[in-house]
């Protein structure tokens, strides 16, 4: 089984502050993708970085996918009370297995007005 | 546009009863998932499906069941309801091999008394 360990569990932020989640693996993942999700809904996706050393840009959020493809980070700049939600990281092992997800345990971001 | 519809959003079973939870689909993609996620952890793979008459199982797949008939729906049956099984359950769909990535549904809160 190949495991995502997300780093910190819990961040809790105020208004205009930077913050970073991380996402790490043992294992080499084809893709990496970032999911938020808000009380009593499903995640929804971010974005999906594919290539080693890929960075991506949203708006404030910026995803980093590691030179080895095994972790990924997340950064959130002046973030803002709506980016309050788990943020969830998802790894592709591979190609040919029927996409499956595995999903890390997910960081837990509070940010207070 | 619906996305993936799941329901009922709550159920109450007591222990050894059954019960189906509904998932279906309008975005006519090939792969479908159930996961469920316990609190404070991240998601856990119970069955998948890469097309209509084909299932697999994921992770936890043990005191569940899941068909397959249609493109459209992916139903996950619990036989025997159990504590262990109190979670939330989310079913999610993706187009298809490569790096896509999921659509959730909003969930099916279920608590086995």
């Amino acid at each position: 089984t190949q495991l995502l360990e997300q780093s910190p569990q819990f961040l809790s932020i105020q208004e205009g502050e930077n913050l970073t989640v991380y996402c790490n693996s043992s294992s080499v993942f084809s893709s990496l993708q970032w999911y938020r999700q808000e009380p009593g809904e499903g995640p929804v996706l971010l974005v999906t970085v594919v290539t080693g050393g890929e960075v991506k840009k949203l708006k404030r959020l910026t995803f980093q996918f590691g030179d080895a493809r095994k972790d990924s980070s997340l950064h959130i700049t002046a973030a803002q009370p709506g980016d309050t939600g788990l943020y969830l990281c998802a790894g592709a092992p591979s190609k040919a297995a029927g996409n499956k997800l595995t999903f890390g345990g997910g960081t837990r971001v509070l940010v207070k007005p | 546009n619906a996305g993936v519809t799941q329901t009922p959003k709550f159920r109450i079973l007591k222990i050894g009863q059954s019960m189906t939870l509904q998932c279906t689909q309008d975005m006519n993609h090939n792969y479908m998932y159930w996961y469920r996620q316990d609190p404070g952890m991240g998601l856990k793979l119970i069955y998948y499906s890469v097309g209509a008459g084909i299932t697999d199982k994921g992770e936890v797949p043990n005191g569940y069941n899941v068909s397959r008939s249609t493109t459209e729906d992916f139903p996950l049956r619990l036989e025997l309801a159990a504590p262990s099984q109190t979670s939330v359950y989310f079913c999610a769909s993706s187009y298809g091999r490569g790096n896509y990535g999921y659509t959730f549904g909003s969930g099916t809160r279920l608590t086995v008394v």
